[in-house]
Parts: structure tokens; sequence; C-alpha cells
């Protein structure tokens, strides 16, 4: 059981916006900033969001993040067959004293 | 170009022990937060270890406290793992991220295409 709770899945058709949610704790999410990443089908995990809401040089702008005291949401708009992988948060745990992740998200475009 | 090297994995035997490297390049090494993450398969990602840019903050994973030792020599570029009393549970692909700064985060800007590492007799 993760720290950060994600629904296990979420689906979309192309063209469509989805919303992929991740909750936590005020000893995580609510204290600290929150991160997303992408892993595509057999690949490294890739930084989407850092942050909350900022986007690494060459993300596109269909991805959105946002915080609202202990849940954050990745947005992603104008779906695409290739944004069918797994999305997983992340934020630092204070009562931990390192780093946690959710569970993860597998996105399928319908 | 950043990039991340993994190295040192493979199969051992429960109990047994193993170290991985990290060979970095395209940056300041000295310069960034490093971490160590392992995805088992079929499973999500967890975070095993982090170590600051002069070493001075280390951070682990409950998991793996007491067993791992996580280290870096910046004038190697090269971060490093020491896994001993290797167990089952252990089994995993590790990761070589960077941080995004200087101290310890959950930003991991950049990350290496893993080592496979098996425990299993």
């Amino acid at each position: 059981q993760s720290v950060l709770t994600q629904s296990p899945s979420a689906s979309g058709t192309p063209g469509q916006r989805v919303t992929i949610s991740c909750s936590g704790s005020s000893s995580n999410i609510g204290s600290n900033t929150v991160n997303w990443y992408q892993q595509l089908p057999g690949t490294a995990p890739k930084l989407l969001i850092y942050s909350n809401n900022q986007r690494p040089s060459g993300v596109p702008d269909r991805f959105s993040g946002s915080k609202s005291g202990t849940s954050a949401s990745l947005a992603i708009s104008g779906l695409q067959s290739e944004d069918e992988a797994d999305y997983y948060c992340a934020a630092w745990y204070d009562s931990l004293n390192g780093p946690v992740f959710g569970g993860g998200t597998r996105l399928t475009v319908l | 170009e950043v990039q991340l090297v993994e190295s040192g994995g493979g199969l051992v035997k429960p109990g047994g022990s193993l170290r991985l490297s990290c060979a970095a390049s395209g940056f300041t090494f000295s310069s960034y937060s490093m971490n160590w993450v392992r995805q088992a398969p079929g499973k999500g990602l967890e975070w095993v270890s982090s170590i600051s840019s002069s070493s001075s903050y280390i951070y682990y994973a409950d998991s793996v406290k007491g067993r791992f030792t996580i280290s870096r020599d910046n004038a190697k570029n090269s971060l490093y793992l020491q896994m001993n009393s290797l167990r089952a549970e252990d089994t995993a692909v590790y990761y070589c991220a960077r941080g995004g700064g200087d101290y310890v985060s959950a930003t991991f800007d950049y990350w290496g295409q893993g080592t496979l590492v098996t425990v299993s007799s």
C-alpha cells in the first residue's frame, strides 16, 4: 500500500481530456511540492511535472499539474495514443525523511 | 546531453552482495544530489536511497536501511549502491536518477536505463 494513493487505471479517447489524481496527507503533499513521472512501456521513467505545476523543457503544454491541500492532479488534454503509459506522483514525506511515490496509474488510450 | 549508465546488476543468491554503479556524464556531477529508485517486476516505483551533492546528507528507505549503502565519487562522476544481505524482495530493476539540485528532494530529472538485480537461489 503506497503512502500516496492513485487510481490504478484511467482511460480516454484521442482528443479527450483526462485527469489523474494523487491523494496524500499533511506530512507529504500537504507540506511539500508534487512531481509527476511518465513511464512509457519498457522504458525508464521521465520527469513530466515538477513543483506541482512546472513542465521541464520539452514536455508539451498538453500536460498540466495542480495541487490543493493534500491532493494533486495531473491533467492531459488533447489525448494522444503515445500518452499511453504509467503515471506516478511523488512527494517528499516528512515522517519518512525521504521521497514517496504513488502506486501509479495506467492510462489507456481507447 | 545528460547520461546516466547503470551497471553491476545480475543474479545473486539470498544473503549475497552486489555493488551497483552509475556513470554520469553531460553535467557537473558534483553539483547534484543523486538517487537510486527501484521497480520490482510488474510493480510500481520505490525510492531506495538518496545522497546530497557533497555526501553530507544520506537517506535510506526503511526496507533497505542497514543493508544497503549509497556513496559517490565526484572525481569519477560515479554513484554507487552497495547491497548486502540481499533478499528475494530486493529483486527489481534499479534506476540511477539525478536530483533536481544539490539538495535531496522528490525531484528526479534524469534517469538511467536501469540494471536488473535478481535475488534467487
